[in-house]
């Protein structure tokens, strides 16, 4: 089964400080995503990366930044953290396919509840 | 930009009941594909079904299938005898051009015993 982890499933911090969330995926997926989940808005996309060193930006990038050294961990930084990123983070990861649109299902993480004071 | 609407916020139905879930989408592709999600409690998000849009039949996945009319852009999915462990939010997607997931706003679906 693919696993997917976050590094935390509660963290709460204070404004200003720099977060950062980590993801790591065991089934080497080329692709990773994170988003954010709020109530009423669904899930948006802040970042995803189609492999290593490769990050592109989804809807919502203000304010987050990601990095991605190695295959299977992408991680996700909010450089300072505002009350407004007070949030559910989710991480997802798909397989690519090669040569073809990557509709491969998505596995995602558990989850980080993210409380900024 | 590509829209996903879920209309239904939040149903429940009785334990064994069949229940429908609507999401409408708008895009402007000829050829896409169309997920079902669903998180349970306090856990991750999994795959229930998905619907490429040039098959015309629709998806089907143990209890779970789905209605998918291309012209009117719906994309509903039903629930067979329903089980409490069919309590969770679900989640209507669309893949767009740049392949990237829309995602509905979520309908919460309560099983009760």
């Amino acid at each position: 089964d693919v696993k997917v982890t976050q590094s935390s499933r509660y963290l709460v911090k204070r404004t200003g400080e720099k977060v950062f969330l980590e993801c790591v995926q065991d089934m080497d997926h080329e692709n990773m995503f994170w988003y954010r989940q709020d109530p009423g808005l669904g899930l948006r996309l802040i970042y995803f990366s189609y492999d290593v060193k490769m990050k592109e930006k989804g809807d919502i990038p203000e304010g987050y930044s990601v990095s991605r050294e190695k295959k299977e961990r992408f991680s996700l930084i909010l450089e300072s953290a505002s009350t407004n990123q007070t949030s559910m983070y989710l991480c997802a990861s798909s397989l690519y396919m090669t040569g073809g649109p990557p509709t491969d299902t998505q596995y995602f993480g558990p989850g980080t509840r993210l409380t900024v004071l | 930009a590509q829209t996903v609407t879920q209309s239904q916020p939040e149903m429940s139905v009785q334990e064994a009941e069949t229940v429908t879930l609507s999401c409408t989408y708008d895009t402007s592709e000829n050829n896409y594909y169309l997920f079902w999600y669903k998180q349970p409690p306090s856990r991750q998000m999994i795959l229930v079904i998905r619907q490429e849009a040039y098959k015309q039949q629709n998806a089907t996945e143990n209890r779970f299938s789905v209605n998918f009319q291309k012209a009117a852009k719906s994309f509903s999915l039903k629930i067979s005898d329903s089980q409490l462990g069919d309590t969770a939010m679900y989640f209507c997607a669309s893949m767009d051009s740049n392949y990237q997931l829309i995602w509905g706003a979520g309908t919460k679906l309560i099983i009760k015993p």
